[in-house]
């Protein structure tokens, strides 16, 4: 089945470590996206792709980082800058740049201790 | 993109209807409405979207006032699976950046 796959759906970090999301999509979208969403807070974006080998910051994407070298795939990184990593990240995609019509993974929750 | 307001919270009961209201009185003549909803601890999924017309799907149907500064969201027939928290998101089809603001939207629980 065709879909947005976010591994691992917990994980635990300590302090100071870079940690990588992963998010793999096999719907043959061009655009994925990353959120973070806080507790009781709707989704703030981090970063966007619109093409392969292509990425913008979103409103939030100090202290993290992203690549885009497979259209499939679309892994973030939270550095050690990110001063407040512990959130529920998740990944998202659509048919074409900028059509909202998203299809989202099932997210992945990082605490950092 | 307009923004959005939605009550915070609605009860329904198991089999009725859930009508989920939506208020965007800054809408501009080119933003379509969508909906969104997000079951606990997963993702966003989407439900459905409009202009002017109304519309329906297998999930829902959206209702959108003529003048398009509201719209309703019903779910015919409410199962205990449709509890989660609704977001209404207004903004122009083709977005640079793709970008979805997502408010607080309605937490809509459904009682057996």
């Amino acid at each position: 089945d065709g879909g947005i796959t976010q591994s691992p759906k917990y994980l635990f970090r300590k302090e100071g470590q870079n940690v990588t999301l992963s998010c793999e999509q096999n719907l043959n979208h061009d655009a994925m996206y990353w959120y973070r969403q806080d507790p009781g807070q709707g989704l703030r974006l981090i970063y966007y792709s619109q093409i392969v080998n292509d990425f913008q910051k979103g409103d939030i994407a100090e202290g993290y980082s992203v690549s885009r070298e497979k259209k499939e795939s679309f892994p973030l990184t939270v550095t050690s800058a990110q001063k407040n990593p512990t959130a529920f990240y998740l990944c998202a995609s659509s048919i074409e740049r900028g059509r909202p019509e998203a299809f989202f993974g099932q997210g992945t929750r990082l605490t950092v201790v | 993109d307009a923004k959005t307001t939605q009550p915070p919270s609605m009860d329904c009961a198991e089999g009725r209807a859930a009508n989920l209201p939506c208020n965007h009185s800054t809408i501009s003549g080119n933003e379509y409405v969508y909906w969104y909803r997000q079951i606990h601890s997963q993702g966003p999924q989407y439900i459905i979207h409009g202009l002017k017309n109304n519309e329906t799907n297998e999930m829902a149907s959206l209702i959108i006032t003529e003048d398009r500064k509201s719209s309703t969201l019903i779910l015919p027939h409410a199962t205990l699976r449709d509890t989660a928290v609704y977001y209404c998101i207004v903004r122009f089809y083709y977005n640079q950046g793709g970008k979805l603001i997502f408010g607080q939207g309605t937490e809509l629980s459904v009682k057996p």
